[in-house]
């Protein structure tokens, strides 16, 4: 069965400490994987969408990247401003219309 | 430039009570739509989408259903809620010809007492 999974599951870091998210995913064929920011409340923001191994993104501290089976979103040198919920979802080849897996996202809370 | 909204913000009813949420999609043309559940500690559930006006698919079975009225409107129902359907209830849209990125409303909270 296709499947994401993100980890950790909650990351804590002190403002300026560089890190690494990961959304792994056992997939049949890969038709996008996708990046979303989720403040609580409110629902998610879409930040990038990578399609092929090697593909790179960049949005601000925010960079994406994608390999064939897992995706890393690495923030750099963190704000307090950047303390939320990533999802990341993937779209299989098998899926219809734009149907998203997620998975179950990454708690970031940067401390001042 | 698109927008999406969602109605009521946060509700509150009671076990056995009707239930209507409504999403609207303003600035674009048959978009596919989206219903997720968002229950605490899980991940974004799919419910329903729908490519076309009077075209619902369901992806899980339960006591809520989906209608699309008009080609920028979803409504998601059920006629008996269920303590189970406390979440946080999401609409999303993707753009006719999009490269299947969604962008998702504000969402409404539920609250079955």
């Amino acid at each position: 069965e296709d499947q994401v999974t993100q980890s950790p599951e909650a990351l804590r870091l002190q403002e300026g400490e560089s890190s690494s998210l990961n959304c792994s995913y056992t997939v049949s064929g890969l038709r996008g994987l996708f990046w979303y920011r989720q403040d609580p409340g409110k629902g998610p923001e879409f930040l990038f969408t990578l399609y092929s191994a090697g593909e790179e993104k960049e949005k601000e501290r925010l960079k994406a990247t994608l390999t064939k089976k897992e995706s890393f979103l690495h923030i750099t040198a963190p704000k307090p401003e950047d303390s939320a919920t990533y999802l990341c979802a993937v779209q299989f080849m098998n899926s219809g219309y734009s149907t998203l897996t997620f998975g179950k996202g990454t708690m970031l809370l940067v401390s001042p | 430039s698109q927008t999406i909204h969602q109605w009521p913000a946060t509700l509150v009813q009671p076990v056995g009570s009707p239930l209507s949420l409504e999403c609207t999609v303003e600035g674009t043309s048959n978009p596919n739509l989206y219903w997720y559940r968002q229950a605490a500690g899980r991940g974004l559930q799919l419910l329903f989408y729908s490519v076309g006006i009077g075209q619902i698919s369901s992806e899980v079975p339960q006591n809520l259903s989906a209608s699309r009225p008009q080609d920028r409107q979803f409504i998601l129902s059920s006629k008996k809620l269920l303590l189970s359907d406390s979440g946080f209830y999401l609409c999303a849209w993707t753009p006719l010809g999009a490269s299947y990125e969604q962008y998702f409303g504000p969402g409404t909270r539920l609250t079955v007492t």
